[in-house]
């Protein structure tokens, strides 16, 4: 079945490092993939997505390509702050049987230092 | 004021009792879900409904039922609560997207239940 792996966490960066938040996934056909992130004691938000092979997602100085060859949506950010310290979700949508469920990584929690 | 909204916010209960968690949201969504968040597990599908007539089990259902009184409200039970059932419970809404499945997702700020 579709499943998605990230990254052990907790992330631990000092702010202005570059940031890289692995994900891979498993799916048949031909998933959109998702990154929510979870700031503390709240609800998770959608931060990027991507809903084909090559597209690049970007927000808030975040980045991700769909790399269908490695089956990989890697978060990116040049820059971190201190703001950015929350827990970030990567997830699939099974784009063939219209149902929107989401399938979930297991979450890496970055933390980001002064 | 918050699109999707959930009550209670925490909840202390003891096992064997009957729990309700409510979900109300204002985005004039159809899809509506409930998922449970577990350190290292990330959220898992409870249940999702598609309409009011239209509801369906997700991957842990177990132990767990709904009610979809309406377009925006959507209730998750525990007929009996036992203790592994202690987590942070998520509600969420979508529209359908733009044929291929891609919704995006709008959660509320959560439950947080412990069961004793």
């Amino acid at each position: 079945g579709n499943s998605v792996t990230q990254m052990e966490g907790p992330v631990t960066l000092s702010e202005e490092a570059f940031l890289t938040i692995n994900c891979t996934y498993t799916a048949t056909g031909y998933p959109s993939l998702f990154w929510y992130v979870q700031y503390p004691g709240e609800g998770l938000q959608l931060l990027l997505k991507a809903t084909k092979a090559d597209d690049k997602g970007s927000n808030k100085g975040f980045e991700a390509t769909y790399r269908k060859e490695t089956t990989s949506f890697h978060l990116e950010k040049g820059s971190v702050q201190v703001s950015d310290s929350a827990v970030y979700f990567c997830a699939l949508s099974d784009g063939s049987s219209n149902t929107g469920k989401l399938i979930f990584g297991q979450g890496t929690t970055l933390q980001v230092k002064p | 004021d918050a699109d999707v909204t959930q009550t209670p916010r925490n909840r202390i209960t003891k096992t064997g009792k009957r729990i309700m968690l409510e979900c109300s949201q204002t985005k004039g969504h159809d899809r509506m879900y409930w998922y449970r968040q577990d350190p290292g597990l990330g959220l898992r599908l409870i249940y999702y409904s598609f309409d009011v007539k239209d509801i369906n089990k997700g991957e842990i259902s177990d132990g767990y039922s709904v009610s979809r009184q309406a377009q925006a409200k959507f209730s998750l039970s525990l007929e009996s609560a036992i203790p592994n059932q202690t987590a942070l419970y998520f509600c969420a809404t979508s529209a359908p997207g733009d044929g291929r499945g891609v919704d995006t997702q709008y959660f509320g700020p959560g439950t947080r239940l412990t069961v004793l």
